[in-house]
């Protein structure tokens, strides 16, 4: 299985700020790569899905970048309810998750 | 609006079975492969079983296979999991999703909390 290891795994950060999470696959996943937003109370949406591509209904300030193993979720001006822990996933079978990271505000 | 609502949910003892339902609506069920993933408390997220939009293909994690049985039925647009010979490693809160062909999952359930112990 393709190994997903995310970083970091807890973030602090100011309202307004700028915020990179990385994710690095085991191989080369090119491009199959998505992220997600899972709140305190357990829900789950979707950000962005291949690499880059923004989910309907997602604000603009999140984008999503990468290539080869390498990829990133930026949030550009963070808001109050972007506070949530965010995962990664590659979409090759069986699809794989990283271990995800824990956004906090400071 | 696509929902997705799972239920069966609760507390089990190891070695038993329970079944879980997911509620489909807001999208045509018979046209969507569906999967299961699941959340173990202080662990990530974890890919379980995956259903195809006819039923005739059905694809597991390992650790399931041969405990666990996805199924669905499209006339009442529910999907379920039926899950067997439990184990402690089990417990987690379980996720309907919606796969797409590119291998994301578009549209998530609430999810339902299955605890294993005795």
């Amino acid at each position: 299985d393709i190994k997903m290891t995310q970083s970091p795994s807890s973030l602090s950060a100011s309202l307004g700020e700028r915020v990179t999470i990385s994710c690095r696959a085991s191989e080369n996943i090119n491009n199959i790569l998505a992220w997600y937003q899972k709140k305190e109370d357990g829900s789950v949406k979707l950000l962005i899905y291949y690499t880059s591509n923004l989910q309907s209904g997602v604000p603009s300030r999140f984008s999503g970048s990468g290539s080869g193993k390498d990829y990133s979720l930026t949030i550009s001006g963070l808001e109050s309810e972007d506070i949530a822990t965010y995962y990664c996933q590659q979409g090759y079978t069986p699809p794989t998750f990283g271990a995800g990271t824990k956004l906090e505000l400071k | 609006e696509v929902q997705l609502v799972e239920s069966g949910g609760g507390l089990v003892q190891p070695g038993r079975s329970l079944k879980l339902s997911c509620a489909a609506s807001g999208f045509t069920f018979s046209d969507y492969n569906m999967a299961w993933v699941r959340q173990a408390p202080k662990k990530g997220l974890e890919w379980v079983a995956t259903i195809s939009y006819d039923g005739s293909s059905t694809y597991y994690r390992d650790s399931v296979k041969g405990r666990f049985t996805i199924s669905r039925d499209n006339a009442k647009s529910t999907l379920y999991l039926q899950m067997d010979s439990l184990r402690s490693e089990d417990t987690a809160t379980y996720y309907c999703a919606r796969p797409s062909t590119r291998g994301y999952f578009d549209f998530w359930g609430p999810g339902t909390m299955v605890t294993v112990s005795s």
